[in-house]
């Protein structure tokens, strides 16, 4: 039940973007287009901000947009804006029998 | 508004258990898969268990398997997380969370802390 490997920090200035990147296997990621992204403010509850590779819920920003190639699935933040900077997790559909998330980006917003 | 509201964490010594419970609102239970997700001190997310609707399909991760027992009570609207031979490890916020049949999460619990030290 390895983690998605997912970078431990990435930075950007206000009005960048930056991206985020999600690596698992091709028994996962690879496998299905089920891949969804959650933002975790510092002592907060994590929050859906992507779902199925691509698809925001209602009331998250577009400047959020997520993408796929192969194993490796992207998150993207564009214009960053200082409530940007949090802790962000991807997770990937993988099994019924077992769920997987990545090791989580920190996002710092100089 | 869809709502998860988790109870029964605090302390406890290795070896203990402890019972926690999830209780749902705004939504269909009955109809959801759902999961339990942990998070350590600084840490990141780490999947527990979950359950299918009508709680006869139960998995675990590795690490609690033998300890741990998840559950559910759809005339309650309620999640439980049976937690025996509690370790130092499992310390941790337990999140439960409503699991769609594409494998995201949402809506996530407020969380409570579990945390096992003598």
């Amino acid at each position: 039940q390895s983690a998605l490997t997912q970078p431990a920090s990435v930075s950007g200035s206000p009005g960048q973007s930056i991206t985020i990147s999600c690596t698992g296997t091709s028994s996962d990621v690879g496998a299905y287009d089920y891949v969804s992204w959650y933002q975790q403010h510092p002592g907060k509850v994590p929050k859906l901000i992507i779902y199925e590779v691509s698809n925001r819920p209602s009331g998250v920003s577009h400047r959020f947009s997520g993408s796929k190639s192969g194993n490796t699935a992207s998150l993207t933040i564009s214009g960053l804006q200082a409530d940007d900077e949090a802790d962000y997790y991807c997770s990937s559909y993988r099994s019924r029998t077992s769920g997987v998330f990545g090791g989580g980006t920190k996002v710092t917003v100089l | 508004e869809v709502q998860l509201v988790e109870s029964g964490g605090g302390l406890v010594q290795p070896g203990g258990s402890l019972r926690l419970s999830c209780a749902a609102s705004e939504f269909s239970f009955r109809s959801y898969w759902m999961s339990w997700v942990r998070q350590a001190p600084g840490k990141g997310l780490e999947w527990v268990a979950n359950i299918n609707q009508d709680g006869s399909e139960k998995y675990y991760v590795d690490s609690v398997k033998g300890r741990f027992t998840i559950s559910r009570d759809n005339t309650k609207k309620s999640l439980y997380l049976q937690m025996n031979s509690l370790r130092a490890e499992d310390t941790a916020v337990y999140y439960c969370a409503r699991e769609v049949l594409s494998g995201w999460f949402d809506p996530w619990g407020q969380g409570t802390l579990v945390t096992v030290s003598s």
